[in-house]
């Protein structure tokens, strides 16, 4: 029920598509859910986050959907550049205790084709 | 900007020996954690701590223990260094329920 289940594990898009990842958890207590960027070399930098009080989010070309009801949340890249080549991780966690840790899903290899 | 910084981008050990990995973090983050990140098994939570001498076991502590003296410092310990110990370790930090800074880790290998 902790669990963060995250799909494709690699994807391949031409320049100017629009790659989706999508995740899918179980835990109804989720309240932030989180993405991570990471380039080869880099540690995951947090990239956008949304709470699910809201179905979407933007920033710049980066939006979050949200669904609350199946418990799903993707991250689409719209107009997608070879720059946008790196590993994602999507994320949930709980509550607001200290204790609560950030869960993640175990990523997708996202390759932009020039 | 918050820095979180890792001691080593490379290390290479010897079966047997004791490594040390050292993370520092710069903006007075009250969490610290470590993960492994291996191919097709994303990242995985070894320990993580919420206070100076708090530790607490994630996922996988087995074969590693933490110290954390400082607010500010948090290391890794591999008592005795196995070749299933070679992957990339990462340190990361914050504050309260804010998300995670990450440092750009420490690839260890163990021949």
């Amino acid at each position: 029920q902790q669990q963060v289940k995250q799909s494709p594990q690699s994807l391949i898009v031409q320049k100017g598509g629009i790659p989706i990842i999508n995740c899918a958890y179980e835990n109804t207590a989720f309240d932030y859910f989180p993405w991570y960027q990471q380039f080869p070399g880099k540690g995951p930098a947090l990239l956008i986050a949304i709470r699910p009080d809201v179905s979407e989010k933007k920033e710049g070309r980066f939006t979050i959907s949200f669904n609350k009801s199946a418990k799903q949340f993707s991250l689409h890249i719209m107009d997608s550049q070879p720059g946008d080549s790196a590993t994602y991780f999507c994320a949930a966690s709980k509550g607001r205790n200290r204790d609560d840790k950030i869960i993640f899903g175990k990523g997708t290899r996202l390759h932009i084709l020039p | 900007d918050v820095k979180v910084t890792q001691s080593s981008r490379y290390l290479v050990k010897r079966t047997g020996e004791k490594v040390f990995l050292e993370c520092v973090q710069d903006m007075d983050h009250e969490n610290m954690f470590w993960y492994r990140q291996d191919p097709g098994l994303g990242l995985r939570l070894i320990y993580f701590s919420y206070d100076v001498k708090m530790k607490e076991k994630g996922d996988i502590p087995e074969g590693y223990s933490v110290s954390r003296e400082k607010k500010e410092r948090f290391s890794l310990i591999l008592e005795s260094a196995s070749t299933n110990q070679t992957s990339m370790y990462l340190c990361a930090s914050s504050r309260g329920r804010g998300g995670y800074t990450f440092g750009s880790g420490t690839r260890l290998t163990v021949v």
